[in-house]
């Protein structure tokens, strides 16, 4: 799987838009880019994935650049609920689909 | 649907002493996953299956032993429990390949 690297904190203020980067510059081409989400100590929540295109669906939209190093997702009206840290995994889907979470972005959405 | 359960919640093991953790799934899904996660870490996969019947090993298989002879379940088997197995250990399963995980919530162990 391909490496990727997130800002370790963001903050953002509730309702504003949230951005968080990933960078996965040596990704391959069937690798996918997956985001997943863990709220305090619950299990992980996964969030979106895509391939090429940019995604959306009611959690977030997810935009990855033409070349495909590096993704964005995006939570377009961030509510205190969304504090959360969240993952960002390049992935190939073969051999079971095995995800590796790195330490991800811990985002903090304030008032 | 309950989704992804995971028994029990909290464990206290003493060293040496065995346990397994349960999980099952209701969803149907044929691959499912262990992983552990330790203090302000990310997850790290111990075991895996795609199917009833088999296994593989993840990152971190060392210590434990897995089981798929049903769809819905998975355990986890801890023999011979060490303090560096102290961890949260998660369940999670997928329908397969470019599906998004499910997570169970998660068995907290303290070894001691």
């Amino acid at each position: 799987d391909a490496k990727t690297t997130q800002p370790p904190s963001m903050d953002c203020a509730e309702g504003r838009a949230a951005n968080l980067p990933c960078n996965h510059s040596t990704i391959s081409g069937n690798e996918y880019v997956y985001w997943y989400r863990q709220i305090h100590s619950q299990g992980p929540q996964y969030i979106i994935h895509g391939l090429k295109n940019n995604e959306t669906n009611e959690m977030a939209s997810l935009i990855i650049t033409e070349d495909r190093k590096s993704s964005t997702l995006i939570l377009p009206h961030a509510t205190l609920r969304d504090t959360a840290v969240y993952y960002c995994i390049a992935s190939f889907t073969g051999g079971g689909n095995k995800l590796t979470f790195g330490t991800g972005t811990q985002l903090k959405v304030e008032l | 649907n309950a989704g992804v359960t995971q028994t029990p919640k909290f464990r206290i093991l003493k060293i040496g002493q065995s346990m397994t953790l349960q999980c099952a799934q209701d969803m149907n899904h044929n691959y499912m996953y262990w992983y552990r996660q330790d203090p302000g870490m990310g997850l790290k996969l111990i075991y895996y299956s795609v199917g009833a019947g088999i296994t593989d090993k993840g990152e971190v298989p060392n210590g434990y032993n897995v089981s798929r002879s049903t769809t819905e379940d998975f355990p986890l088997r801890l023999e011979l429990a060490a303090p560096s197995q102290t961890s949260v250990y998660f369940c999670a399963s997928s329908y397969g390949s470019v599906y998004g995980y499910t997570f169970g919530s998660g068995t907290r162990l303290t070894v001691v």
